[in-house]
């Protein structure tokens, strides 16, 4: 059975460079969450898509961050300019009915892309 | 801002033994709490979650929780812990009607056979 899909499952990058990650939700989800997870910490949210749109962007840490999911299927995290500190696993999940009277809450997770910036 | 304290980095028990984690949310408004699991070199599943109704809730593999609303704790236990126990677990929380999941910093379970 397909779960999640994230690509890449690793990354190393320099400073300054611009980085695409994507995520493949499972199919028939509508939501669909972006988190990062720093070494040493529980997966901290960034941002959440209901179908096509960004739902809740509340948790990008500044305009470097950026992500779409133009047909409410795959997602792609943008991240311009990457920094030390944007090194984490950032860890997609989808849900089939996020935020509707059905949610049962229940986010299904990929396995993350490990993100290196040198 | 909900947060989630996780007071327990790492625990080793041996195989038998019995469990306890806790973890403290701060918001005191109507929540959703969730224990989730990693296991060594897979991905972040869901243990079990709490909405509403009976505090103590169950879920797979014989682990439960309950939630005290009092002490705004939704600690998670396991009578018996088996050595496919060790894993990272996490305990998150939502406010009722926000998807955002508050995750705390996580517990180490390392079981010892």
């Amino acid at each position: 059975g397909a779960g999640v899909s994230q690509t890449p499952s690793n990354k190393v990058t320099e400073k300054g460079k611009y980085v695409e990650l994507r995520c493949d939700p499972i199919s028939g989800h509508t939501a669909l969450y972006w988190y990062r997870q720093s070494l040493g910490q529980g997966p901290e949210f960034l941002i959440y898509f209901q179908g096509t749109g960004a739902a809740d962007d509340s948790g990008l840490p500044n305009d470097r961050f950026f992500a779409v999911r133009p047909e409410g299927s795959v997602s792609t995290l943008k991240i311009q300019r990457t920094e030390r500190g944007d090194s984490a696993v950032y860890l997609c999940a989808s849900s089939p009915l996020g935020g509707s009277r059905e949610s049962t809450g229940e986010l299904f997770f990929g396995e993350g892309s490990r993100l290196t910036v040198l | 801002a909900q947060s989630v304290s996780q007071h327990n980095h790492h625990v080793i028990l041996s195989e038998a033994a019995s469990l306890e984690l806790g973890c403290n949310y701060s918001y005191g408004g109507t929540v959703n709490l969730f224990w989730y699991v990693q296991y060594p070199g897979q991905h972040l599943q869901l243990l079990l979650k709490y909405f509403s109704g009976d505090p103590l809730v169950k879920g797979i593999k014989g682990f439960e929780a309950e939630f005290i609303k009092s002490k705004f704790s939704f600690n998670l236990r396991k009578p018996s812990v088996q050595w496919s126990d060790t894993a990272e677990y996490f305990c998150a929380v939502n406010d009722f009607g926000n998807e955002k999941l508050t995750f705390g910093t996580g517990t180490r379970l390392t079981i010892i056979p």
